[in-house]
């Protein structure tokens, strides 16, 4: 059974703190996914990593950095947060070679105050 | 990144009716995947298709990868108040993304009364 789990499931942060979320998958999967989800906005990535120590932006980056040491875990950070940054956040894996089919952790979701 | 045009974006059915909604490309897909949400959760896969013209069931679902490999479907039979959710497409473009990048639909809201 595929597994992506997320550190925390509700996290309330005050504005200008840095926020480290964490996401973990048991699938040996090469690729892993950071989205964050706001009402009539849908599903938008923000950074995503291919391998172990690679990293490429998605479409709003802005605001956040990432890391992967481990093949199995991926880190969003937020260095310094901001009240815009209040969102649901997902992570998902896939793996490489062709099918890319995602499965997604329960997501965090992120107050900043 | 680029959305896929989902509709319906929202449905009001009684227990026990047929759900159908699709979501449509501008460009060929490799991949089309069904994911449901429910509220405060991350989506989980219901149906993956990896060519075109495949009809896929899972239990009481059907999906479809429509042959011009730019539209697919799904359908919930005889839904039941468990079905009540976001349900979202999601698809791999070999011409506009690498790297297995998804892109997805706004969703369809089911709301199922008995």
């Amino acid at each position: 059974d595929v597994k992506v789990t997320q550190s925390s499931r509700y996290l309330v942060k005050r504005t200008g703190e840095k926020v480290f979320l964490e996401c973990v998958q048991d699938m040996d999967h090469e690729n892993m996914f950071w989205y964050r989800q706001d009402p009539g906005l849908g599903l938008r990535l923000i950074y995503f990593s291919y391998d172990v120590k690679m990293k490429e932006k998605g479409d709003i980056p802005e605001g956040y950095s990432v890391s992967r040491e481990k093949k199995e875990r991926f880190s969003l950070i937020l260095e310094s947060a901001s009240t815009n940054q209040t969102s649901m956040y997902l992570c998902a894996s896939s793996a490489s070679g062709g099918a890319y089919t995602q499965y997604f952790g329960p997501g965090t979701r992120l107050t900043v105050l | 990144g680029q959305q896929l045009n989902q509709s319906p974006q929202s449905m009001f059915i009684q227990e026990g009716e047929d759900v159908s909604m699709n979501c449509t490309s501008s460009s060929i897909f490799n991949t089309w995947l069904w994911y449901k949400q429910d509220p405060g959760e991350g989506p989980v896969l219901l149906i993956a298709l990896y060519k075109a013209g495949e009809l896929t069931s899972n239990g009481r679902l059907t999906a479809q990868f429509g042959i011009t490999r730019k539209d697919s479907f799904l359908n919930i039979s005889a839904s039941i108040p468990s079905d009540v959710g976001i349900y979202f497409c999601a698809g791999q473009s070999p011409t506009t993304d690498s790297w297995g990048k998804l892109q997805f639909g706004a969703g369809t809201q089911v709301v199922v009364t008995p």
